[in-house]
């Protein structure tokens, strides 16, 4: 069963490094997202992508963050200046459809600042 | 404001009994509801979906209802086994597409 992948699992990164998230979503799934879930805490959104460009975002996704999909295949989440608060696992789904489709993780990034 | 809740956040059941788990979400404007089950150190899984235009689904031993009267929504698991041990969010969409998460409820399945 196709799955999406990111990777690392895992990121430890000083504060104010930049990181870079990547993500392989399902080959055949036209819309991309990514959200974030503080340890402990519920899932949050943070953006969502569709025909390269970004569709809605919320006010986590300020101008350090920024989403890309370099090529067919991957769809990237960059954060410039890390903050420590940004610590958290950030997860990638996608799904084939805006509405009425469940939209698939992946087993997601774990962000650690230091 | 948006938000969808789940009203108890530890629910502990013995190996063969029926799992209720239910939630409660505010945006009356939503129209398609999923539950996730996450487990330790993975993304959420989905389990099973339901649309505003239905109020009840089944699946392989779950069952959803959504009650839109009350903004209420449920997830029935017949003959828990330790494996459904997870956390469990309800999740809700509108027409922009993203997912509004609950606060999500342990399951914990005594043997």
């Amino acid at each position: 069963e196709p799955e999406v992948t990111q990777t690392p699992s895992h990121q430890v990164t000083q504060m104010g490094q930049e990181v870079i998230l990547r993500c392989v979503p399902i080959s055949n799934h036209l819309y991309f997202y990514w959200y974030r879930q503080i340890l402990g805490q519920k899932v949050e959104f943070l953006v969502s992508f569709y025909n390269n460009e970004i569709s809605e975002k919320s006010e986590i996704f300020d101008d350090q963050f920024s989403v890309e999909r370099p090529d067919g295949s991957n769809f990237t989440l960059k954060i410039r200046s890390t903050k420590l608060e940004d610590s958290a696992m950030y997860f990638c789904a996608s799904t084939r459809g805006a509405e009425g489709q469940p939209q698939h993780f992946g087993d997601g990034t774990r962000l650690s600042i230091l | 404001g948006e938000s969808v809740g789940l009203h108890l956040p530890t629910l502990s059941v013995q190996e063969g009994d029926n799992s209720i788990i239910n939630c409660a979400y505010s945006n009356s404007a939503s129209d398609y509801f999923i539950w996730y089950k996450q487990e330790s150190g993975k993304g959420p899984q989905f389990i099973i979906d339901i649309r505003s235009n239905m109020d009840k689904r089944q699946g392989q031993r779950v069952t959803v209802l959504l009650n839109k009267t009350v903004k209420h929504l449920s997830l029935q698991i017949a003959a828990t086994q330790p494996g459904d041990s997870a956390v469990y969010f309800c999740a809700e969409t509108g027409n922009t597409g993203k997912l509004i998460f609950g606060q999500g409820t342990t399951l914990q399945v005594k043997p």
